[in-house]
């Protein structure tokens, strides 16, 4: 069955650390890529999304994701995380011919230390 | 970007009952889903909520538990029916527009007790 694979469960930086979240999919075929952000006490935001083009994608607060397919992978980063980086953060695909079905990893919590 | 709404936005319910969950949403949209949130545990698609004709159901979900309904473009509700504490979860609603980005409701956290 199609999966969504995320590394790390909990991590915790330091402010100004460098952050970089692992993300594979298991599926041959064509995918739609996204990183979603839950800040304490919000709702569900996206952060990224990748269909075709450059596989580096810049989204919202200095995030970025690289989009390597034939690692499956779709890794979030930010050079320098903020306290208000804390959050827990979940990459997603949808698979073509799935529409509208999201498929999420396990969820990543991040801490960042002031 | 669309503003979804759900009520209640938490409740606590004795095992045997059931809770009817709504979701509004400030736009008309063609796609609904209902997502449901274990503690500890990923989002998993419950089904998508189609207007004028039955919901779709993912695997592991029936209709029979989770009644849906979808009167209109901007409107659904989530039954969960007969509950057991097994059901504690955050449930979420959300929309999209096919293999766009979806935008989700703030959940609603139901206890089982």
């Amino acid at each position: 069955a199609q999966s969504v694979s995320q590394h790390n469960h909990h991590v915790i930086l330091s402010e100004a650390a460098s952050l970089e979240l692992g993300c594979n999919y298991s599926y041959g075929g064509t995918v739609n890529l996204f990183w979603y952000v839950q800040y304490p006490g919000q709702h569900l935001q996206l952060l990224l999304k990748y269909f075709s083009g450059d596989p580096l994608v810049k989204g919202i607060k200095g995030f970025e994701a690289e989009f390597i397919k034939s690692k499956f992978s779709f890794n979030l980063r930010k050079p320098s995380v903020q306290w208000s980086d804390t959050a827990e953060y979940f990459c997603a695909v949808i698979l073509s011919g799935n529409t509208g079905k999201l498929i999420f990893g396990q969820g990543t919590t991040l801490q960042v230390k002031p | 970007s669309a503003v979804i709404s759900q009520k209640p936005s938490r409740d606590i319910c004795q095992r045997g009952t059931s809770l009817t969950i709504q979701c509004q949403v400030d736009s008309q949209v063609t796609m609904m889903f209902w997502y449901r949130q274990q503690p500890g545990q990923s989002l998993t698609l419950i089904a998508t909520a189609n207007q004028g004709s039955e919901a779709t159901y993912e695997s592991g979900f029936v209709i029979d538990k989770f009644p849906i309904s979808r009167p209109n473009l901007t409107f659904s509700t989530l039954t969960v029916s007969n509950m057991s504490p097994e059901d504690s979860s955050i449930y979420l609603c959300s929309v999209g527009q096919g293999f766009d980005e979806q935008f989700f409701g703030p959940g609603t956290r139901l206890t089982v007790l």
